[in-house]
C-alpha cells in the first residue's frame, strides 16, 4: 500500500464548477502538507502548503487537512479552463528532507 | 529571474549506455533535491544535496545511480548501464533553504521549485 493515495481521475467538469481534490495517507508522522499543480511537460508547481491541520485559502483554492482521518483536500472554486492540470498532493514529516507525492489527478475544466 | 534548469530536455539512449543529467539551481539557493516520475506516477524523491554534500540519498534505487554537485551549485545525476526501467521524466527541484534544519521548524517550508525536467527514454 503506498503512503498516499491519489485518484489519478481524470476528472472532467464544466467551466466555473467547483472541484474537490483529495488524498488519503496513512502515516501519522505526517505534518506538512502541500499541493501543486503540474502542466504537461513542465515541473510542478506550489499552489499550497498548510502546516499541521486546518484550512488555508489563497484566491480561489482552500486546502484542508483532517490529521484525525488521515485526509486531505483542496477546492478550486469558479474553476477555469487554465486550472486544467494534473494536481499532486505532497506531504512530508518534520524531521524529514523528503517530500512523499500522491501519483497525481488529472483535471480537465471544459470551457 | 532564471528559474530551475535542466538538461537536456530530452534524451534517448540504448540500453547498456550511461547517461547524465544536468541540473542548474536557482541562485543562492542552498538545497538541491532530485525526483523521478514515472508515467502515471507521483514523484519518486531520489536524493538531496545540501550545499555540496548529500545527507539523504536513500531514494537512490540502485548503484547505478549516482549524483553529485559542486561549487554548492551545478547537479549532475548519473546513470550507469542504463535499463528501460529507468526511463521516466528525472526533475529537480532547489530552495532557498533545506526542508529539514535538524530540529523541529515549527512550520517552516522552504518552497521547492522545480525544473521542467529531462525526459529519458531508454531503448
Amino acid at each position: 500500500q503506498k503512503e498516499v493515495e491519489q485518484d489519478p481521475g481524470p476528472l472532467s467538469v464544466p467551466e466555473g464548477a467547483i472541484v474537490s481534490l483529495n488524498c488519503t495517507y496513512s502515516n501519522s508522522a505526517f505534518q506538512y502538507f502541500m499541493w501543486y499543480r503540474q502542466y504537461s511537460r513542465k515541473g510542478p508547481e506550489l499552489l499550497m502548503y498548510t502546516y499541521s491541520s486546518g484550512n488555508k485559502e489563497d484566491g480561489r483554492f482552500t486546502a484542508q487537512v483532517d490529521k484525525s482521518s488521515k485526509y486531505i483536500s483542496l477546492f478550486i472554486r469558479d474553476s477555469q479552463p487554465s486550472d486544467s492540470a494534473t494536481y499532486l498532493c505532497a506531504m512530508r514529516m518534520d524531521s524529514s528532507y523528503k517530500l512523499i507525492f500522491g501519483s497525481g489527478t488529472r483535471l480537465l475544466v471544459r470551457p | 529571474g532564471a528559474g530551475v534548469s535542466q538538461s537536456p530536455s530530452n534524451k534517448v539512449t540504448e540500453k547498456g549506455k550511461d547517461v547524465e543529467l544536468r541540473c542548474d539551481p536557482i541562485s543562492g539557493h542552498t538545497a538541491l533535491y532530485w525526483y523521478r516520475q514515472s508515467l502515471g506516477q507521483g514523484l519518486e524523491f531520489l536524493i538531496y544535496f545540501q550545499g555540496n554534500s548529500a545527507p539523504d540519498k536513500s531514494g537512490l534505487p540502485s548503484d547505478r545511480f549516482s549524483a553529485e554537485r559542486t561549487g554548492g551549485s551545478v547537479s549532475t545525476l548519473t546513470i550507469q548501464r542504463t535499463q528501460q526501467e529507468d526511463s521516466a521524466v528525472y526533475l529537480c527541484a532547489s530552495s532557498l533553504g533545506p526542508l529539514w534544519t535538524g530540529k523541529t521548524n515549527q512550520g517552516i517550508h522552504y518552497e521547492q521549485y522545480f525544473g521542467p525536467g529531462t525526459r529519458l527514454t531508454v531503448t
